[in-house]
């Protein structure tokens, strides 16, 4: 099993949907992130938990919200999606020693 | 604001060459400094950690040097091989691991 692992792999959805990314990872890492890239744009960061009870707003957190269930799952939604909301998420944990991210596949959406 | 560049969208090189990528940053003062590789589709993958006092690190053939005065990274992989090909980020992080920036990314392919 993949040590971060994003539910769905890809997903289409309308505009104006609500839709949930799902994360969990078996690194037992108190720190995790939700991040999308675009094209030209590389990595943002959208929102991130240092652990259960710490949620943050990242560089671009509007139109987002997250949840972090338990240690190892930390969710991310769009309460309603828009077109340019279409981009590639992906979920990534650490440590506290900050040697480097363990990144999951990553979550390909589409809002049409 | 901060901001974080790399060399070049692309860099193509010969095999068994020395392929060498650029990161500069500006407005910013990292405690760390990260290179990760990403294949097409795929997450990032963690390669190398810097760290702020120190000047250079090396693992197999990887090198990365870190110049604070000159605010840049150079990111180095001798004996090139195709299999090097992807896009390769760097990524700056401070000491609480609270701020955490990543750059656009240079895509390398080695020709055969």
């Amino acid at each position: 099993d993949a040590d971060v692992t994003q539910t769905p792999r890809n997903r289409i959805t309308k505009t104006g949907k609500r839709i949930m990314l799902e994360c969990s990872q078996t690194k037992g890492h108190d720190r995790m992130y939700w991040y999308r890239q675009d094209p030209g744009l590389g990595l943002r960061l959208i929102y991130y938990s240092f652990d259960v009870k710490d949620i943050n707003k990242g560089e671009i957190s509007d139109g987002y919200s997250v949840s972090r269930q338990a240690q190892a799952k930390f969710s991310l939604s769009l309460e309603s999606a828009i077109p340019n909301q279409t981009a590639l998420y992906f979920c990534a944990t650490s440590d506290m020693t900050a040697y480097g991210y363990t990144f999951g596949s990553g979550t390909r959406l589409t809002v049409v | 604001s901060q901001k974080i560049e790399q060399n070049s969208e692309a860099l193509n090189i010969q095999e068994g060459k020395t392929a060498t990528l650029t990161c500069n940053y500006t407005n910013y003062s990292p405690a760390y400094l990260q290179w990760y590789r990403q294949d097409p589709g795929r997450g990032p993958v963690f390669l190398l950690l810097i760290r702020e006092n120190e000047k250079e690190k090396r693992k197999e053939r990887l090198k990365v040097t870190f110049d604070t005065t000159l605010k840049q990274s150079l990111f180095h992989i001798t004996a090139s091989q195709p299999a090097d090909s992807a896009t390769y980020l760097c990524a700056l992080t401070d000491n609480y691991g609270q701020n955490f920036v990543f750059g656009p990314g240079t895509r390398l392919s080695v020709l055969p």
